[in-house]
């Protein structure tokens, strides 16, 4: 069974700091990883996704996967309020027919 | 990115009554719909995976005869909760993979509260 792993936080961070959220997967063949934000009360959105190892940048986002060590990270530069919200890490499952989530990390930002 | 429409967005129904929710899929053909749950402060628990034109697969513990699923057309799937009950207060949330790609647009979501 496949697992993505996260620490649910919250992590706290400053207004104008970079918020780092680190999520592990337990599948070394998993292909494709997907970062989701959820704010309180709302369905998920896509914020990014990455395929290949290295990093992968959108804005103040920057997706980073590291296939050796089964991580996969989002970094947030810097970051604003309006960031606060569940940040959801997901992968394939083994027919590749539905995404597993893990369980998401809280970001708090204070201004 | 593409667009997925649930409704209603929120419901309050007597015991005992049955909800339908729907879910479509605006600007994209979805052979693929998801369904889930999520209880405050928890993650998304996947309930079912809905299939155009064939019956859903459901996760295990969820009753497929509790929470019917209709997949008939390739932008449409609806979700009917029969019989609610308190417990099944939640906020339920449906999602559409274009056709040939992972990733997954989701639906504003349909809050229950079943008095």
């Amino acid at each position: 069974q496949k697992e993505v792993e996260q620490n649910s936080g919250p992590l706290s961070v400053p207004e104008g700091a970079i918020a780092s959220l680190n999520c592990t997967y337990s599948d070394r063949g998993s292909q494709s990883f997907f970062w989701y934000r959820q704010y309180s009360g709302k369905s998920p959105e896509l914020i990014m996704f990455i395929y290949s190892n290295g990093d992968k940048e959108d804005g103040r986002f920057t997706a980073q996967l590291n296939k050796a060590s089964q991580y996969v990270s989002l970094l947030i530069r810097d970051s604003q309020p309006s960031d606060s919200a569940t940040y959801l890490c997901a992968a394939p499952n083994q027919a590749g027919t539905a995404l597993i989530f893990g369980k998401g990390t809280t970001l708090s930002v204070s201004s | 990115g593409a667009v997925v429409s649930q409704h209603p967005s929120w419901v309050i129904c007597k015991s005992g009554t049955s909800v339908k929710i729907e879910c479509r899929s605006l600007d994209f053909q979805a052979t693929t719909m998801f369904w889930y749950r999520q209880f405050p402060k928890q993650s998304l628990m996947l309930m079912a995976t809905s299939n155009e034109g064939s019956k859903a697969t459901y996760e295990q513990g969820v009753e497929k005869d509790k929470f019917l699923i209709n997949h008939a057309s390739l932008t449409l799937s609806t979700l009917t909760v029969t019989s609610a009950h308190p417990e099944d207060s939640s906020f339920y949330i449906c999602s559409a993979n274009s056709a040939g790609g992972n990733i997954q647009y989701f639906g504003a979501g349909t809050r229950l509260s079943v008095l």
